[in-house]
């Protein structure tokens, strides 16, 4: 049973343009979302989080938008850049944040220059 | 600051044979955590321990051992190797609100 899901495996798109990437998740419990970004021979690094208390959380160029009555949250990126190439993952956890995480099965996101 | 060290990068083991996967964390975090990630999927959680001397199973546990004995260290214990647990594992330890990943070891069972 998936309770975090990220429908799309890959997206590409055009170097200073906006990239969003959605995650759903089943869980009512889930109170505290984050977003990690991996690349190749390297552990996923944080990125982002978002408590239920909101729907928005910015930092620079990324965005998380949370909707809770539809149970998805999106990642904005923009404009991107080559370097955001990598995969990208959600996680989903209960309690705010204070138990363990579950995630989904990643997106991976390439920037075209 | 080292954050999540994780021993060896990469490690090919035969059917049958047993190994250690080495993690240390200096972040004095009591919470840390074994994933797998297979190919095409996400992370799957192993074993996770709230502090020294306290662990308990994840989604997939079998096959595994874990001890705690000191907040710095998370073994994990693979005790008779099988072609299923070809995989990259990932330790993680946790401050509240995010979990802080080491670099991954590849292990190739064959």
């Amino acid at each position: 049973d998936q309770q975090v899901k990220q429908n799309s495996p890959s997206l590409s798109v055009q170097e200073g343009r906006i990239s969003i990437l959605n995650c759903d998740y089943t869980n009512s419990m889930f109170d505290y979302f984050l977003w990690y970004k991996k690349y190749p021979a390297e552990g996923p690094t944080f990125l982002i989080s978002i408590s239920s208390i909101k729907d928005k959380n910015e930092d620079g160029r990324f965005t998380v938008f949370l909707n809770k009555s539809a149970k998805h949250l999106s990642l904005h990126i923009v404009p991107s850049q080559p370097g955001d190439s990598a995969v990208y993952f959600c996680a989903a956890s209960g309690n705010f944040g204070n138990e363990k995480l579950t995630f989904g099965t990643g997106t991976r996101l390439t920037i075209i220059p | 600051n080292a954050g999540v060290t994780q021993t060896p990068k990469f490690r090919i083991l035969k059917i049958g044979q047993s190994m250690t996967l080495q993690c240390t964390q200096d972040m004095n975090h009591n919470y840390m955590y074994w994933y797998r990630q297979d190919p095409g999927m996400g992370l799957k959680l192993i074993y996770y321990s709230v502090g020294a001397g306290i662990t308990d199973k994840g989604e997939v546990p079998n096959g595994y051992n874990v001890s705690r004995s000191t907040t710095e260290d998370f073994p994990l214990r693979l005790e008779l190797a099988a072609p299923s647990q070809t995989s990259v594992y990932f330790c993680a330890s946790s401050s509240p609100g995010t979990q802080y990943f080491g670099p991954g070891t590849r292990l190739l069972v064959l």
